[in-house]
């Protein structure tokens, strides 16, 4: 079965340091997503990306966020000076149409910011 | 380890008792659902999902039910498992928009 794959599965960066999260979507899919999970705390939308583009973001993913899909499989979130806020698990996500279409989730990439 | 919250509303049922999950949505103009079932340091799983023009949909051992009225949303598992054993997310997703907003889920223990 096709699935959503995210390395690493587990970072541990020093505040301030550049991270890059990295994601495969489902291959077919056109529409991708990244969500992130505060330990306690709701899955919370960041950002979604079409056709090479942001199409939607969330109040959370500010100046410090960037997405970048550089080649034709993978997909990649880039934080570009991590806070000790930015520790959560982050989900890569992708679906095959837009809304009302379900997304798919990967395992996650677990980041600590020390 | 655990990769959600300590202060989660619990359910727990008997191996083999018919579990029933509840979910208040917030925009009554959501018009697609999403059951996810997230175990421990994974990422969230579908489940089943359901659209507003429809109030259930059945899956194997799953069905959702949705209220649109009181903006509503329940998962019923069958003969529930050990395995079923996670934390449960519903999610909605609000016309024209690429996002989901997902509740704050609910643990559900299997006890033997």
């Amino acid at each position: 079965e096709p699935e959503v794959t995210q390395t690493p599965s587990h970072q541990v960066t020093q505040m301030g340091q550049e991270v890059i999260l990295r994601c495969v979507p489902i291959s077919n899919h056109l529409y991708f997503y990244w969500y992130r999970q505060i330990l306690g705390q709701k899955v919370e939308f960041l950002v979604s990306f079409y056709n090479n583009e942001i199409s939607e973001k969330s109040e959370i993913f500010d100046d410090q966020f960037s997405v970048e899909r550089p080649d034709g499989s993978n997909f990649t979130l880039k934080i570009r000076s991590t806070k000790l806020e930015d520790s959560a698990m982050y989900f890569c996500a992708s679906s095959a149409g837009r809304s009302g279409n379900t997304i798919y989730f990967g395992e996650g990439s677990w980041l600590t910011v020390v | 380890g655990e990769s959600v919250g300590l202060h989660l509303p619990t359910l727990s049922v008997q191996e083999g008792d018919n579990s029933i999950i509840n979910c208040a949505y917030s925009n009554s103009a959501s018009d697609y659902f999403i059951w996810y079932k997230q175990e421990s340091g994974k990422g969230p799983q579908f489940i089943i999902d359901i659209r507003s023009n429809m109030d259930k949909r059945q899956g194997q051992r799953v069905t959702v039910l949705l209220n649109k009225t009181v903006k509503h949303l329940s998962l019923q598992i069958a003969a529930t498992q050990p395995g079923d054993s996670a934390v449960y997310f519903c999610a909605e997703n609000e016309p024209g928009t690429y996002k989901y907003i997902f509740g704050t889920g609910t643990r559900l223990k299997v006890l033997a």
